[in-house]
């Protein structure tokens, strides 16, 4: 059971470089979120999505983008990397969303660690 | 001010302690709260979760709410070197979780 599959596991980008950083499920869950994670700070939301086709801003979305053409893939592109960009990301899903009235569970990946240099 | 405060540690304590790991929080509309464990070079995973007020076990773990305090708590029970991990409180609102900064753990043998 594969989960939530995150590549690659590391890179290193130079300043005005882009990338995408790939996620896939398996679980068929519609919900779907990348997050970012720096030291000493909670995770942060950049985008999620509640369905092929529909995306939306989180917390963080300046200087990234999201597509979702099928249920399974969520990638993330960086088109201009800055240093501010350098973190540990995370996708993740759910097949409900973490809305006020629900426990719902969130998987995650096993991240990507992004250097901007 | 966060919306969680969480303190990162590390929190170092001898094989078979009793932990105690605490998240305040300043919004009252927060309803649902988790805990997730997050292993070295790993993604988060479900701990607990409780809902409102009250206290939740699960084998040696238990999570507690004070709604009327703000707090929440993760409590270990005959902590084991597997437990080392860093521990992240969460909290929904609307859409998403406000996450805590998360404390990191560490049980010596």
């Amino acid at each position: 059971n594969a989960g939530v599959t995150q590549t690659p596991k590391f890179r290193i980008l130079k300043i005005g470089q882009s990338m995408t950083l790939q996620c896939a499920q398996d679980m068929n869950h519609n919900y779907m979120y990348w997050y970012r994670q720096d030291p000493g700070m909670g995770l942060k939301l950049i985008y999620y999505s509640v369905g092929a086709g529909i995306t939306d801003k989180g917390e963080v979305p300046n200087g990234y983008n999201v597509s979702r053409s099928t249920t399974e893939d969520f990638p993330l592109r960086l088109e201009l990397a800055a240093p501010s960009q350098t973190s540990v990301y995370f996708c993740a899903s759910s097949s409900k969303g973490t809305g006020v009235a629900t426990n719902e569970k969130l998987f995650f990946g096993s991240g990507t660690q992004l250097s901007v240099l | 001010q966060k919306e969680v405060e969480q303190d990162p540690g590390p929190l170092s304590v001898p094989e078979g302690a009793i932990v105690s790991l605490n998240c305040t929080y300043s919004n009252s509309a927060f309803q649902y709260f988790m805990w997730y464990r997050q292993y070295s070079r790993k993604g988060p995973e479900l701990l607990m979760y409780t809902y409102s007020s009250g206290n939740k076990e699960d084998g040696r773990f238990t999570a507690q709410v004070d709604k009327s305090s703000k707090y929440i708590s993760l409590f270990i029970r005959d902590s084991q070197p597997s437990d080392s991990a860093t521990y992240l409180c969460a909290m929904n609102l609307n859409y998403q979780l406000i996450w805590g900064a998360g404390t990191k753990l560490i049980i010596k043998p």
